[in-house]
């Protein structure tokens, strides 16, 4: 099973600032990675498929980058709707694996 | 515009099966898409539980190991609904279950339903 561990766990910053998350895979997964956005009481909504492939309607400020073993989400600019938790997916491998989140919160 | 409902009871007695449905609008279940269910314990991260798919009159089902023993997922194309059924069920499988519908059978799933919060205890 491929793990995915992601860092930090918790970021803490003001609107208008950048965040950075990271997500690093137990094996290469080539570009296999996507990411998720989880509000509380909401379902997952799909973000960046396959490393840096933004999905219908995500605005341009979200973007990933990675391959191999090493993937980023990079927000530039936060805006009140961005804090929330975000998830990254492996599909290279089965099963499907989540890694553990990141908690974007208000500083 | 592909919309996914789960249905199916909030509350089941340990050792017992949990069984949730997932009805899809908007398109067809023997389409493309690959049919998943992830779930999320109470304050916890997500765990993919397992997908079917199709592909002709053949369907293909994908489970997570650590539940391979206990779980069934199906798939009735005239109700154009796929189901989770999970045996011998422990508080440990409390949680807020999705159904979820992505291309490809190693799936990225844009599409999900609201959740269905499901709790374990006698």
């Amino acid at each position: 099973e491929i793990v995915l561990t992601q860092s930090p766990a918790t970021l803490s910053l003001s609107p208008g600032e950048g965040a950075t998350l990271s997500c690093r895979a137990s094996q290469s997964i080539s570009r296999y990675l996507v990411w998720y956005q989880q509000k509380p009481g909401q379902a997952p909504r799909l973000l960046i498929s396959d490393a840096s492939n933004r999905a219908t309607g995500i605005p341009a400020r979200f973007s990933g980058s990675g391959s191999g073993t090493d993937f980023t989400l990079t927000i530039s600019s936060l805006e009140p709707g961005d804090f929330a938790v975000y998830y990254c997916q492996q599909r290279s491998n089965w099963p499907l694996t989540f890694g553990g989140g990141t908690k974007v919160e208000i500083k | 515009q592909l919309q996914l409902q789960e249905s199916g009871p909030g509350l089941v007695k340990p050792s017992e099966t949990l069984s949730l449905t997932c009805t899809v609008s908007g398109g067809s279940i023997s389409s493309s898409y690959s049919w998943g269910w992830i779930r999320q314990p109470p304050g916890k991260g997500l765990e993919w539980i397992g997908s079917i798919s199709y592909g002709g009159s053949t369907y293909y089902t994908y489970y997570n190991p650590s539940l391979k023993s206990r779980l069934t997922i199906s798939g009735d194309t005239s109700k154009n609904q796929f189901s989770l059924k999970l045996s011998s069920v422990t508080a440990a499988d409390t949680a807020v279950y999705y159904c979820a519908g992505g291309l490809g059978e190693l799936a990225f799933y844009h599409y999900w339903g609201q959740g269905t919060l499901v709790t374990v205890s006698s």
